[in-house]
């Protein structure tokens, strides 16, 4: 079974730091693009980052670069995302998601949480 | 990355067609035919519905539909059923890996 599972959520004041991590198991991690999409309350969806296979190349959106960094451990399976200097806007539900290339997002985590609040 | 552009809310009555419009830019949805659609209920993880402008995934209905021209991509859902009532979002490559999302669509079915 398919499975993505994000953690690592939760209240951060602003500056603060978060590191979210993606458990994932069903497919060959190692053999995908990864990506972070959020979704602040109310509000759509938005591409926030994204990783290589091999984690040789990585992109962000504009409104976290040099903040946010993106990694992965293949040999674990797992994806993150280290928040740092957190805004306020960057509260939101983060999820996990596949990237089979081109933004095909096909299969997604539940998403966790992060409110970023004084 | 300017979010692309779709309405707010699109309505249609049981059994009905309708279609809702994303558009965006000669750097995203105009220069690539990868433009796919999400699906989110209230509370749940989005689901990919079409991918590549109009390939369907294995197991989505074939009452939904997509297609492109110019800097607009389109999603038609025929038959429209209760259980389609959602949120709807479109995506698009924006080159340099980079993916760029509309600022989705709320479907209401009457």
């Amino acid at each position: 079974e398919v499975q993505l599972v994000e953690s690592g959520g939760g209240l951060v004041q602003p500056g603060g730091s978060l590191r979210l991590s993606c458990a994932v198991s069903g497919f060959t991690f190692s053999s995908f693009w990864m990506a972070w999409v959020r979704q602040a309350p109310g509000k759509g969806l938005e591409w926030v980052a994204n990783i290589k296979e091999d984690g040789s190349e990585k992109g962000y959106v504009a409104s976290v670069k040099g903040r946010f960094t993106i990694s992965r451990d293949n040999a674990k399976n797992s994806l993150f995302l280290q928040l740092n200097s957190l805004r306020v806007e960057d509260t939101a539900v983060y999820y996990c998601a596949r990237d089979t290339g081109w933004s095909r997002f096909d299969l997604w985590g539940l998403g966790t949480l992060i409110t970023v609040s004084p | 990355q300017s979010a692309l552009t779709q309405p707010a809310s699109v309505s249609g009555s049981p059994g009905q067609s309708i279609t809702i419009s994303c558009t965006g830019s000669s750097r995203d949805v105009g220069n690539y035919n990868f433009v796919s659609w999400y699906q989110q209920h209230p509370g749940r993880a989005p689901k990919l519905l079409i991918s590549e402008v109009h390939k369907r995934p294995s197991g989505v209905s074939n009452r939904f539909s997509g297609s492109k021209s110019g800097n607009t991509a389109s999603l038609t859902i025929s038959g429209l059923q209760a259980e389609d009532e959602a949120d709807y979002y479109c995506c698009s490559y924006a080159g340099d890996h980079a993916g760029v999302f509309g600022g989705g669509t709320k479907v209401t079915v009457l």
